[in-house]
């Protein structure tokens, strides 16, 4: 079966724009994370939808958004982009909230603010 | 405040030896742990979890023990070959809780 698409998989922006990423996930899953992984600082909780609401938010500014549509797909967004948010975008999802095998990750989106 | 640790950034060891990761964790609520494997430009990947009613979890080359009273965690390799030379991450969740996840430790297997 399909695994969790992430699009895109690499994107430049400059400061101040704003940035949508998408995440489709395997079939069937309900919940989607997402996660910021930037050097040093490992993988940081954004955000945890499950059947189209916010369930667990993480300590991420207001410019940091999401949603989760009827079919389980989610986008994430940031507006007024800043250096700092450069980083790997991480969506995972699972059946549930959490099940024997965790979640399971796409491959990202590389963001790189310019 | 970092809840869950791995103080060491990066290990080197030879192939065929014991690799052994370590993480600790802060919070006591934590009743589920998960190991996962990084290479890079791909998504972190499942390696083996535990849960806080064992004390131990294996497969194949792959074991976590977890110690409660001490929080701590550690996942043993054996023998450890080229192709796990990633980053691990060590991740915790309890009740509700989305999955919180160290910092990570870089592993080189050397042939």
């Amino acid at each position: 079966k399909a695994g969790v698409t992430q699009t895109p998989r690499y994107l430049i922006k400059t400061r101040g724009q704003q940035v949508t990423l998408s995440c489709s996930p395997i079939s069937g899953h309900r919940s989607v994370s997402w996660y910021q992984q930037t050097p040093g600082q490992g993988l940081q909780f954004l955000f945890e939808y499950f059947s189209e609401t916010q369930r667990n938010k993480g300590n991420f500014p207001g410019r940091f958004s999401g949603r989760q549509f009827s079919n389980s797909r989610s986008e994430m967004n940031v507006s007024t982009l800043e250096l700092g948010d450069s980083a790997l975008y991480l969506c995972a999802s699972s059946l549930g909230h959490l099940n024997d095998y965790g979640y399971t990750f796409g491959s990202g989106t590389r963001l790189t603010v310019v | 405040d970092q809840q869950v640790k791995q103080n060491s950034p990066s290990l080197s060891v030879q192939e065929g030896r014991i690799s052994i990761l370590n993480c600790d964790y802060t919070n006591s609520m934590f009743d589920y742990f998960l190991w996962y494997k990084k290479y890079p430009a791909e998504g972190p990947t499942f390696l083996i979890s535990i849960s806080s009613i064992k004390d131990k979890n294996e497969d194949g080359r792959f074991t976590v023990f977890l110690n409660k009273s001490a929080k701590h965690l550690s996942l043993h390799i054996v023998p450890s070959q080229p192709g796990d030379s990633a980053v691990y991450f060590c991740a915790a969740s309890g009740g509700n809780t989305p999955l919180v996840f160290g910092k990570g430790t870089r592993l080189s297997v050397i042939a």
